[in-house]
């Protein structure tokens, strides 16, 4: 299994928030690494979404935001839109590991 | 905006050598760190390596005894080279411009299979 936590699935009707959680320890999310996170469309590669925590790319609807807590992070969007429908990953740095650790992904649903 | 393309054959042997090479475009190979990143079912994603553009490498460390990344500045490639693979290695690979801690240009990926 991953590193980082992520709940398999989630699923969302249209305009409704989602939040997506990524649980860590220690020795990544805990020890103040920043978390990062990709979206990656069906097919495709993953996009980056939101980097160092809270702060987004160029042409990245501000619909999408990040924030983290000890050693759980979250992603939510907002206004929720069909073409939102994809696996979303988090990603961070690992101490113990010594390597950049990915979650096993969030596949979001929308209704 | 910076592109990257992966390149190398999509099927390899039991125990001999996976290598595949990263064209980037829109941007130069200097300066910036540069990682190869894989996705298979069983594992997600893998952050496997990354060479700066001196040469300087870092390998996650359960990849390391099998991984060599290199990188050729006057073509802006950098390469994969990945050894004694097994069923276990197959999965898409991709190459990533990596800043700090995160990769914010990918390639579009290469699905690589092992098997005989």
């Amino acid at each position: 299994q991953s590193v980082l936590t992520q709940p398999p699935s989630m699923s969302g009707a249209p305009g409704q928030r989602v939040t997506i959680s990524c649980t860590g320890n220690s020795s990544n999310l805990g020890a103040t690494y920043p978390v990062h996170w990709y979206q990656q469309l069906p097919g495709t590669a993953p996009k980056l979404l939101i980097y160092s925590n809270n702060n987004r790319p160029p042409g990245v609807p501000d619909r999408f935001s990040g924030s983290n807590s000890g050693t759980s992070a979250s992603l939510a969007i907002t206004g929720l839109q069909a073409d939102d429908a994809a696996d979303y990953y988090c990603q961070s740095y690992d101490s113990s590991l010594k390597a950049w650790v990915f979650g096993g992904g969030t596949k979001l649903t929308v209704l | 905006q910076v592109q990257l393309q992966e390149s190398g054959p999509g099927l390899v042997r039991p125990s001999e050598t996976l290598s595949l090479t990263c064209t980037v475009s829109g941007g130069s190979i200097p300066n910036n760190y540069w990682s190869w990143v894989r996705q298979s079912p069983g594992k997600g994603l893998e952050w496997i390596g990354y060479v700066f553009y001196t040469g300087t490498t870092n390998y996650n460390p359960s990849l390391k005894s099998r991984v060599i990344i290199s990188v050729d500045t006057s073509k802006n490639q950098f390469s994969l080279k990945l050894t004694s693979v097994t069923a276990a290695d197959t999965a898409v690979y991709y190459c990533a411009k990596h800043v700090g801690n995160y990769f914010d240009f990918w390639g579009q990926g290469i699905p690589v299979t092992v098997s005989s």
